[in-house]
């Protein structure tokens, strides 16, 4: 599974957009770009992934490059509840025995008043 | 109810000791998966089972072993504990297409 590099924390005022970007420069061509978060010392949370096509659901949006290098996880209205590590994992869907995964050391992004 | 439960949730138990973290899901789910997460670390996948008959190693799987007793069960055990395996263990399950992973709440392991 490609490597990826991520800012180790980031700041974000609240109600804004918090835009949280991830590098993954050896990324093969079926591996995807997914997103997890982990509050405290939660269980992570699944929030979206995609192959190359931008996505979008009721937590997040997903903007992956053209040449699909990096990506930017995009909280559109960031509340405090949204303060947590969030992670960012290139890998071969489940679907396939290659499905390993391992989470990197994440971003920390903290929503402040 | 959780869907995806742990027990326990802490443990305390010394070197050389045998340890086992129980996993269980509601969710129907064929795929469970084990995780560690060290002090502000990410978590590195240990092992993972597709279906009951299927176990496969993760990147760091020495010094423990799984046992898939049903679908919804999914066991960690720690043949003999030492320190280095202090952690936060955590329990994943996922359905056939995988992409979304379902975290259990964790079990904060020390071994002393």
């Amino acid at each position: 599974d490609a490597k990826t590099t991520q800012p180790p924390s980031m700041d974000c005022a609240e109600g804004r957009a918090a835009n949280l970007p991830c590098n993954h420069s050896t990324i093969s061509g079926n591996e995807y770009v997914y997103w997890y978060r982990q509050i405290h010392s939660q269980g992570p949370q699944y929030i979206i992934h995609g192959l190359k096509n931008n996505e979008t659901n009721e937590m997040a949006s997903l903007i992956i490059t053209e040449d699909r290098k990096s990506s930017t996880l995009i909280l559109p209205h960031a509340t405090l509840r949204d303060t947590a590590v969030y992670y960012c994992i290139v890998r071969f869907p489940y679907n396939t025995n290659a499905g390993k995964s391992t989470f990197g050391d994440g971003t920390t992004l903290t929503v402040k008043p | 109810d959780a869907d995806v439960t742990q027990t326990p949730r802490n443990r305390i138990t010394k070197t050389g000791k045998r340890i086992m973290l129980e996993c269980s899901q509601t969710k129907g789910h064929d795929r469970m998966y084990w995780y560690r997460q060290d002090p502000g670390l990410g978590l590195q996948l240990i092992y993972y089972s597709f279906d009951v008959k299927d176990i496969n190693k993760g990147e760091i799987s020495d010094g423990y072993s799984v046992s898939r007793q049903a679908q919804a069960k999914f066991s960690l055990s720690l043949e003999s504990a030492i320190p280095n395996q202090t952690a936060l263990y955590f329990c994943a399950t996922s359905d056939f297409g995988g992409n979304e992973q379902f975290f259990g709440p964790g079990t904060r392991l020390t071994v002393l």
